[in-house]
């Protein structure tokens, strides 16, 4: 079965700070991971994706995330955040887009 | 914006009731997921259906059920509501292509239910 841990319920940082949200997968075979980001009452937006390839990908916002299939992580990186980035993050893990697991989310407070 | 429209966007229902959403998917994907955002918690995937069949069920039961209609747009019927059956519906619409396809997700239908 698949699952994935988001060990961060809460992460506060400055803002200019830079920001390490952790995700840590469980999946049978090579995964398809995202992060997607929610703000308060709107759905899901898609940051970036690993399919295959260069384990490090860049995303929107500045955002980017590093899979490291020894440690089955697939941590989200940004090196100076925003007042902006305050929401909620998600990490997911399938076997494409088609039918995705996702960790319990990390909110991110930004202090001014 | 992704595209990818649902109604309505809140929604009051009563227990035992019964509750049709909709997702309008982005134009030229073929495939709609459903997931289920409590409060607080991650979404969790309901069902997905490919070309008008399903193709994929989480841990939900058969009160949860679906259609996909041949212009690609979905309902997610709930029949016998339950109180927990409160939260966040979500629609995700995919151009399955095989090769890795991202999935658009839309605002999301907030149900409550009293």
């Amino acid at each position: 079965a698949q699952s994935v841990t988001q060990p961060d319920i809460h992460i506060t940082v400055s803002e200019g700070a830079s920001l390490e949200l952790r995700c840590n997968y469980s999946y049978g075979a090579t995964p398809y991971l995202f992060w997607y980001v929610q703000s308060p009452g709107q759905g899901l937006q898609l940051l970036l994706k690993y399919f295959s390839g260069d384990t490090l990908v860049q995303g929107i916002k500045g955002f980017e995330a590093e899979f490291k299939r020894s440690q089955s992580s697939f941590n989200l990186r940004k090196p100076s955040v925003h007042w902006s980035d305050a929401a909620e993050y998600f990490c997911a893990v399938g076997g494409s887009a088609r039918q995705l697991t996702f960790g319990s989310g990390t909110q991110l407070t930004v202090l001014p | 914006e992704t595209g990818v429209t649902q109604s309505p966007t809140h929604l009051i229902k009563t227990r035992g009731q019964q509750v049709t959403l909709r997702c309008s998917s982005q134009s030229g994907h073929n495939t709609v997921s459903w997931y289920q955002q409590a409060l607080g918690q991650g979404p969790q995937f309901i069902f997905q259906y490919y070309r008008e069949e399903e193709n994929g069920r989480g841990n939900f039961p058969p009160r949860f059920s679906g259609l996909q209609f041949p212009n690609y747009s979905s309902e997610l019927n709930v029949n016998a509501l339950e109180l927990d059956d409160s939260a966040l519906y979500l629609c995700a619409s995919s151009l399955r292509t095989g090769s890795g396809d991202e999935a658009f997700f839309g605002q999301g239908t907030r149900l409550t239910v009293v």
